[in-house]
């Protein structure tokens, strides 16, 4: 089965630009999404087909990929962006499947 | 303002069974396709099932095939998750979406279901 591979975490400080992988055979091929989830909380989506933002997520974050590696990639990084982040695809290769990786803790230093 | 509300977790022995219900309101529920994602303690997201809009279409993860049903009342707005022959592993916070195109695209806070004798 299609597996996706995240760092488990990211440090970065205040002010400066967080980027968090996703790696995946052929991510190129398959449309990358990206969730953030805060303790306690539901997961909300932040990026979708790869680099698009939903209504209400702040024009920081931003997605891209590369070869085999998705990014998304988070700039002016504030406090409140502390948080467990989660990316996404739909693998048909076989039957439909929803995939995550296995998420990255952000920590603002 | 969408508003997806769980309900139907407990506590339940291993073997037994549950259903999970999931109340939307504030779109057009018939429109659109529904998943459960469910969230062990302390791990990460599992896709577990998606529903097509009309109900026709199901879809499992193999770790929850054969086990779990999903379904859905359109006319009630409510997406249901059966859960059977519970493991120790099923335990965990079960999350329903809303999936536009093949991402999740809005989130119920989620109901714990727990299995433990």
């Amino acid at each position: 089965s299609y597996v996706l591979t995240q760092p488990p975490s990211v440090s970065v400080a205040p002010g400066e630009t967080a980027r968090i992988t996703c790696g995946g055979n052929n991510i190129g091929s398959k449309s990358v999404h990206w969730y953030q989830q805060k303790p306690g909380q539901a997961p909300v989506l932040v990026i979708y087909y790869d680099g698009d933002r939903p209504s209400g997520i702040p024009e920081r974050f931003s997605g891209s990929k590369s070869g085999n590696t998705a990014t998304l990639t988070i700039s002016r990084v504030e406090a409140g962006d502390e948080a467990d982040y989660y990316c996404q695809v739909w693998d048909n290769s076989s039957e439909h499947n929803w995939i995550f990786g296995g998420g990255t803790k952000l920590t603002v230093l | 303002e969408v508003q997806l509300v769980e309900s139907g977790g407990g506590l339940v022995q291993p073997g037994g069974s549950l259903r999970l219900s999931c109340a939307a309101s504030g779109f057009t529920f018939s429109s659109y396709a529904m998943s459960w994602v469910r969230q062990a303690p302390g791990k990460g997201l599992e896709w577990v099932s998606t529903i097509s809009g009309s109900g026709v279409k199901t879809y499992y993860a193999d770790s929850v095939k054969g086990r779990f049903t999903i379904s859905r009342d359109n006319s009630k707005n409510t997406l249901y998750l059966q859960v059977s022959s519970l493991r120790a592993e099923d335990t965990a916070l079960y999350h329903c979406a809303t999936v536009v195109s093949n991402w999740f695209d809005m989130w119920g806070q989620g109901t714990l279901v727990t299995v433990s004798s």
